[in-house]
Formats: structure tokens, sequence, C-alpha cells
């Protein structure tokens, strides 16, 4: 079954700094990974996407990279806003199971602090 | 282009009543997707709708949740008999020809 691990589960930084953000898998059989923000009492906010045969995709400040043998990926938030204090969710959809369902981790909430 | 909508936004209901949450997914989107979730929990998966195939139920938690989808639009989740630990935020995405999945504001339904 397939587990999705996001540590630590909260980050607290001053604004201005490159952050890195973990997540882990264990199951490397996937299609996809996906990241997210969710902003509170909101939905998701879709940020990026990386097919399982792409290495990196950059949006802006963001870049996420994907190395699936070793069931990684890292999110990268270039010079911190407090803007992007928000919670940022990763998931993959495994290619067992049928349908392209999302496998959620439990997310990392990121406090920016100006 | 117009987003994932879904109503309500909050629903407070009594324990044992029916209740019906929608989604209107993004035009075009083939796939639909229902999420659950619960505080201090991650998302969970309910149920995936993909063009005319057969849904793919295997998330529902109990025979009290159901839902259909009217061709490739309009999807309605029903939660009969409703349990306090029903409560939660349901989370509706649609997504394109890419999978990539973008999500609806949720219903926060409440079970009192």
């Amino acid at each position: 079954k397939q587990e999705v691990t996001q540590i630590p589960a909260a980050l607290s930084v001053p604004e201005g700094e490159n952050l890195v953000l973990n997540c882990s898998f264990t199951d490397s059989a996937i299609y996809n990974l996906q990241w997210f923000r969710q902003d509170p009492g909101k939905g998701l906010t879709s940020l990026l996407l990386i097919q399982s045969s792409q290495r990196e995709q950059t949006s802006g400040r963001l870049n996420a990279s994907l190395d699936k043998s070793s069931g990684r990926s890292t999110l990268y938030i270039a010079a911190s806003q407090p803007g992007d204090s928000a919670t940022y969710l990763c998931a993959v959809v495994p290619t067992q199971g049928g349908s392209e369902k999302l496998v959620f981790g439990k997310g990392m909430k990121l406090t920016v602090n100006p | 282009g117009a987003g994932v909508s879904q109503s309500p936004s909050n629903k407070v209901t009594e324990k044992g009543k029916d209740v019906e949450l929608r989604c209107d997914p993004i035009s075009g989107h083939t796939a639909l997707y229902w999420y659950r979730q619960r505080l201090g929990q991650g998302l969970e998966f309910l149920i995936y709708f993909q063009g005319n195939s057969a849904p793919d139920k295997s998330g529902l938690p109990s025979d009290r949740f159901s839902a259909e989808r009217t061709g490739e639009s309009v999807s309605t989740l029903t939660i009969q008999r409703t349990q306090q630990e029903d409560s939660a935020v349901y989370l509706c995405a649609s997504s394109n020809l890419n999978n990539e999945q973008f999500f609806g504001p949720g219903t926060r339904l409440t079970v009192l």
C-alpha cells in the first residue's frame, strides 16, 4: 500500500529564506506526483505536477524535483514571502489500483514571518 | 475560466439526517474525484468517475455513502443517516488529459 510522508509537520522561517520541503513515498510505481498548497478554510491549489518520466518542474519561485527510484520529491521555494504561509501537500497517483486517485501526505504547515 | 465549484460551502445537520453535496467540475474534464479531509487527518479518497466507465467506489467508507455523476458534468455525493464521524470537509476535484487534479473549495459538513 502506497504511503506518503512529509517531514517536518511544521516549519517557521523568517522572510527571504530559500526553503526545501521534503516528500517521500514507499512505492516507486507512480504515474505522477503533485504538489498543492492549502490556505486555512480553503480548498487545494495545484502548484506543480511532475509526470513519472520527468525529473523536475518549475513555476516562478517554485521548483519541484522527483527521484522516483528513491521515492523522494522536494519542493524548493526561493526567497520565501509571508504570502507563502500555508500548508503544503504532496500527493502521488499509484499505478496500482486501477483509478488515478491521489494518495496524500499529511502536509507541512509553513509559516513565513515578516 | 471557471474552476471547480461545490455547494453548499457549509452544511450543519443533525445525526441521522441525509445530506447531498454537489460538485461542478471544470468544463471538459472527464475525470472527477471526491475526497474527504477530517480534522487532523490527511485527505482520503472516496470515489472516482471517468467518462462512461464504472466508477471506482473503493474509498467509500460505508454503504451510507453514494455518489452519482451525470455524463461528464455535475456530481452529487449523498450521505444517508449521517453520523458524527462523517463531520469533515468534502473536496471534489476534476482532471484534464494531463491528469493534473484541480480542487474545489470544499463543503464543510458538521453533524451534530
